[in-house]
């Protein structure tokens, strides 16, 4: 079964830092998202991507991040100048519609910022 | 404001018996809404979902209910399996925005 693949599992960056986050959709989807989980808390929303544009984002969603779709197969996030509070479990998903399609997550990116 | 809502951090059952657990949610837009299943180190999977036009969808040992009315839903597992043990997160999204608001989560222990 296909599934959505996310690089590296585990990433350990100094505060201050540029952090790129990948993720690999499956291939006939269209709609991308990324979600954060800080540790003990919900799974909530960053933004998502349509289009190759950014359809939704939430208010976590500031000007320090960025999403991009580079190649048609990646989609990548990017925390420019990283803050302790960014620390959490980043997880990637996609899905092949909009509203009425579950969307299938990776297995996540664990960001730790020192 | 907590959209979506599961009230019961944690449940145990014994294997074989019905696990039955809670969510709820106030935004009336809301109008699908999905269980997610999750393990350690890994990411949310896909159990079962309803769209608002429907108020029962069953697969397997899966089944959401769904009372718009109170805007409630519940998922039940019958048979309760060992390996259902897991964190299940409710989520919910309306058709337009396709991002999912999930709950907070419910450890479920199933005890052999």
């Amino acid at each position: 079964e296909p599934e959505v693949t996310q690089t590296p599992s585990h990433q350990v960056t100094q505060m201050g830092q540029e952090v790129i986050l990948r993720c690999v959709p499956i291939s006939n989807h269209l709609y991308f998202y990324w979600y954060r989980q800080i540790l003990g808390q919900k799974v909530e929303f960053l933004v998502s991507f349509y289009n190759n544009e950014i359809s939704e984002k939430s208010e976590i969603f500031d000007d320090q991040f960025s999403v991009e779709r580079p190649d048609g197969s990646n989609f990548t996030l990017k925390i420019r100048s990283t803050k302790l509070e960014d620390s959490a479990m980043y997880f990637c998903a996609s899905s092949g519609g909009g509203g009425y399609q579950p969307q299938h997550f990776g297995d996540g990116t664990r960001l730790s910022i020192l | 404001d907590q959209q979506v809502k599961q009230n019961s951090p944690s449940l145990s059952v014994q294997e074989g018996r019905i696990s039955i657990l809670n969510c709820d949610y106030t935004n009336s837009m809301f109008d699908y809404f999905l269980w997610y299943k999750k393990y350690p180190a890994e990411g949310p999977t896909f159990l079962i979902s309803i769209s608002s036009i429907k108020d029962k969808n069953e697969d397997g040992r899966f089944t959401v209910f769904l009372n718009k009315s109170a805007k409630h839903l519940s998922l039940h597992i019958v048979p309760s399996q060992p390996g259902d043990s897991a964190v299940y997160f409710c989520a919910a999204s309306d058709s337009n925005a396709g991002k999912s608001t999930f709950g907070d989560g419910t450890t479920l222990t199933v005890k052999p």
